[in-house]
Parts: C-alpha cells; sequence; structure tokens
C-alpha cells in the first residue's frame, strides 16, 4: 500500500508567479484535501476534492484552485504569488465516508 | 468560530511523562486526533478518539477526553529524545458537511536527556 506522494519537495517562485503542485493519493482513498501551514502555524484547510469537485473550500482567494483526476491524484494552483504564500503546502488523502487521513511530507513553497 | 487552542511549548527530561493539553471549540466533533510533526516532515497520526469515549489508551500514548469542558490530553510515558517534536491536536467540525481537520497552533515538546 503506497502512502500520499507530493512533488515536487521544495520550490522558490517569484511574487507574481503562477505554481503547480501535484499529490498522489494513497491506495483505495478517493478524496483529497490541501492545506497550508504557514512557518510557526497549525496547518490551514484550503479545500478539499471528491469525484473530481471541490467538496469544501477554506477561507482562501480564488487564487487557489486545484484539480482532481480520475486516478485521484490532485493538483493545487496558485496565481499571482505573493510572499504571505510561502509555507508547506501539504496534502491529505481519505476515503470519503470513512474517518482517517494519510498526510504526505508536503511542499516547501518559498516566494520571493 | 473555529479556535483549537493549544499551549506553545513543553520541556521534560527523558524517562518523565508528558501532557500536551487542547481546547476544541466544537462539541459536536465525532473524531479528536493527535498528530506529530518533526523537523520539515509532513503530519504522522499518532491516535484518535471518538467522541463516545473518555479515555484512549495505546502503548505509551494515553488520550483523555473532557467533553463537557471541550478539553483533550495527550499523555506520553516514558518519554524519550525521540518524541521531541511539534504536536498538533485537530478536531473535525460537525457543521461543515464534509470532513476538514481544524487543527490546533501546535506545541512543541523539547526532550532533554
Amino acid at each position: 500500500e503506497t502512502g500520499v506522494t507530493q512533488s515536487p519537495t521544495h520550490l522558490i517562485k517569484t511574487r507574481g508567479q503562477q505554481v503547480t503542485l501535484r499529490c498522489s493519493s494513497q491506495s483505495g482513498h478517493n478524496t483529497v484535501s490541501w492545506y497550508q501551514q504557514a512557518l510557526g502555524q497549525g496547518p490551514q484547510f484550503i479545500f478539499q476534492y471528491y469525484r473530481e469537485e471541490e467538496n469544501g473550500r477554506g477561507n482562501f482567494p480564488p487564487r487557489f484552485s486545484g484539480l482532481q483526476f480520475p486516478n485521484y491524484s490532485s493538483e493545487l494552483n496558485v496565481n499571482a504569488l505573493e510572499l504571505d504564500d510561502s509555507a508547506l503546502y501539504l496534502c491529505a488523502s481519505s476515503l470519503a465516508g470513512v474517518h482517517g487521513y494519510t498526510f504526505g511530507s508536503g511542499t516547501r513553497l518559498t516566494v520571493v | 468560530g473555529e479556535d483549537v487552542e493549544q499551549s506553545l511549548f513543553l520541556s521534560v527530561r527523558e524517562g518523565d511523562s508528558s501532557v500536551i493539553n487542547c481546547t476544541y471549540t466544537d462539541s459536536s466533533s465525532t473524531y479528536l486526533y493527535w498528530y506529530k510533526q518533526e523537523p520539515g516532515a509532513g503530519l504522522q497520526l499518532l491516535t484518535y478518539i471518538f467522541s463516545n469515549m473518555d479515555m484512549k489508551q495505546d502503548q505509551r500514548l494515553t488520550v483523555l477526553l473532557n467533553k463537557k469542558d471541550k478539553h483533550l490530553s495527550l499523555r506520553i510515558a516514558d518519554t524519550q529524545t525521540g518524541d521531541s517534536a511539534i504536536y498538533f491536536c485537530a478536531e473535525v467540525p460537525s457543521n461543515t458537511g464534509f470532513q476538514k481537520l481544524v487543527f490546533g497552533t501546535g506545541t512543541r515538546l523539547l526532550v532533554s536527556p
């Protein structure tokens, strides 16, 4: 059973650029959630995808968007990057209707 | 609102017990979780407790739940230097219609030899 895989592990972008982060869910899971963890903070929920549609969203602006693919993998896209977007982005997969999440190791995004 | 609170820092000596406390917000939360995060790493699920339980023990870990006060604690027995990490409690709010986790700000545990 494979766990959750995220890529890349580290990324440096310039303010105003766009970024795409990727997540492969754990085998058998059909739901993917994304979290942003700023330095010294707890993770904050960005959104969740189920059946290739957004299934709930946290307090993040529209420039944060996502996709889920038929194989349940997911992308997080952030447009018009701001310095405050610098954070660890965590992906978590789960099975709808069943409690429990498996987290990936995250992508560390630095915006300069 | 959603505001899970934890103390920021705890320092103990190796072999002692550690107790990390958390106050959560939603009395209807079904599951409450404890996660561990080591430097530069993702989140590792340590344990969880279902809301109809008062206590759960899992090897060196003991979780206590006080639903009346919305208080959750994690006790680590015989704490080791490898337990040094940040510990997050998290709840699943009942009013969201889907399962999202709301995390506390984390407690940094430092275990000294």
